[in-house]
């Protein structure tokens, strides 16, 4: 079964210093797409980056970067020059693109990201 | 405006007194899923339809009813709720169920307290 893990509960950065969202993820598939999403405390969901099991290169959407690395199973999130607006929870998710349970999608538990002044 | 929309947005009911929350989108998107939120628990899938008349099961489906008439809508039901149903659930849809490689649209949420 999939399995997403993001150790860190909660983590704080000063303004304009970049930091780093651990996710580990647990699939014996071949095929699947990591995903971050953003939830402020009005409580949206917003979607940040995506990684394909397949794509070389780690994903980048502006300020955000996908830190991939497929032998260890991880696929951290790396914020650079952190903005007081990025203070909200990230969730890290797995998506599932072959076998049985095509479709499913897992999430983590969440870290909540403070940004200070 | 392309959007998923969530009806209600706040629910309290009693124990026992079946419940819909619908869902609708108007981007054609071929999957739909929905969520249920709970504090250090994240987002668990309830169920999720690759498509019209395909549905499966999530990782927490007990309790819970879908169905995926039109490509458009995907209600929520509960036929008997219970207290420990009291949640944020999230809808969601993306544009293909093909490929991993489509993020999810996300609606507003619908937080229900079940007493």
């Amino acid at each position: 079964a999939q399995k997403i893990t993001q150790t860190q509960p909660g983590m704080f950065v000063q303004e304009k210093e970049a930091v780093t969202l651990d996710c580990t993820y647990d699939t014996s598939d071949p095929s699947y797409g990591l995903f971050w999403y953003k939830q402020p405390s009005s409580g949206e969901m917003i979607f940040l980056i995506y990684q394909g099991s397949y794509d070389q290169q780690n994903a980048t959407e502006g300020r955000y970067s996908l830190n991939f690395q497929k032998a260890r199973k991880s696929a951290n999130l790396v914020i650079s020059a952190s903005q007081l607006g990025d203070s909200a929870m990230y969730f890290c998710a797995d998506f599932k693109a072959g076998g049985t349970s095509y479709g499913k999608l897992t999430f983590g538990q969440g870290t909540i990201l403070t940004v200070h002044p | 405006e392309a959007q998923v929309t969530q009806n209600p947005r706040y629910l309290i009911t009693v124990t026992g007194k079946k419940l819909t929350v619908t869902c609708s989108q108007n981007m054609n998107h071929e999957y739909m899923s929905w969520y249920r939120q709970d504090p250090g628990l994240g987002l668990r899938q309830i169920y999720y339809s690759m498509n019209v008349e395909v549905t499966d099961k999530g990782d927490v489906p007990e309790g819970y009813k879908v169905s995926r008439k039109e490509k458009r809508n995907f209600p929520l039901i509960l036929e008997s709720p219970s207290p420990n149903q009291t949640s944020l659930y999230f809808c969601a849809s993306s544009l293909s169920s093909l490929a991993a490689t489509y993020e999810q649209y996300f609606g507003p949420g619908t937080r229900l307290t079940v007493t």
